[in-house]
């Protein structure tokens, strides 16, 4: 079992629809959760971090996180065709450890 | 400007030659990482650190060596032992604590002929 999983993708949506990205992780002591957003060729960009169970909204963005299921979620509201990128669920956990799942190709058509 | 850099940018060697990517930080950050990504994947960590003179290793450190002397720089070797070393390679830092993220440099890509 990897450490994160996501979804390779490509995920498809038409322009201002909803995207929704998901991540499940293995090591139940993660303590940090992270959605970086990486242009082909640049490096990561940090999107959302969240450390608590809940919703952490900011702006378009809303980053969903259960920690009894493992799961940690990313919603790209009124997506854009400049939100097309890959995006990596990232997690910290014991020793500072941070660790990629593989990326989710998202792809916003007009 | 505080920020991470790794250079070269772009580096060719040849099969069988050891190389030296830098990573250089000053944001007074402890934890500092090196991460390989291969196209269309995503990153898989090589080795990382949380202190000077302290290192360990990741999902895929055969082939690979690293140093900690100095807590802004953590240069990682590609020896000729790693099978495939043609790939984009990643430095990042991060606090040491918990609920803070890391910081990525511009990126190494290293080509071997």
């Amino acid at each position: 079992q990897k450490e994160v999983e996501q979804n390779s993708g490509p995920l498809s949506v038409p322009e201002g629809a909803i995207a929704s990205l998901n991540c499940t992780y293995s090591d139940r002591v993660s303590q940090s959760f992270f959605w970086y957003r990486q242009y082909s060729g640049k490096s990561p960009e940090l999107i959302m971090s969240i450390y608590s169970n809940g919703d952490k909204e900011d702006g378009r963005f809303t980053a969903q996180l259960n920690k009894a299921s493992q799961y940690v979620s990313l919603l790209i509201r009124d997506s854009q065709p400049s939100d097309s990128a890959t995006y990596l669920c990232a997690v910290k956990g014991g020793y500072n450890k941070l660790i990629f799942g593989a990326g989710t190709r998202l792809a916003v058509h007009p | 400007d505080g920020g991470i850099t790794q250079s070269p940018k772009y580096l060719f060697r040849k099969e069988g030659q050891n190389v030296t990517l830098s990573c250089e930080q000053n944001l007074n950050h402890d934890a500092m990482y090196w991460y390989r990504q291969d196209p269309g994947q995503g990153l898989r960590l090589i080795y990382y650190s949380q202190i000077v003179n302290d290192f360990q290793k990741g999902d895929i450190a055969e082939g690979y060596s690293v140093s900690r002397e100095k807590k802004e720089s953590f240069p990682l070797t590609v020896t000729s032992a790693q099978k495939n070393p043609t790939a984009f390679y990643l430095c990042a830092s991060s606090s040491d604590r918990p609920n803070t993220e890391a910081f990525f440099g511009q990126g190494t890509r290293l080509t071997v002929v």
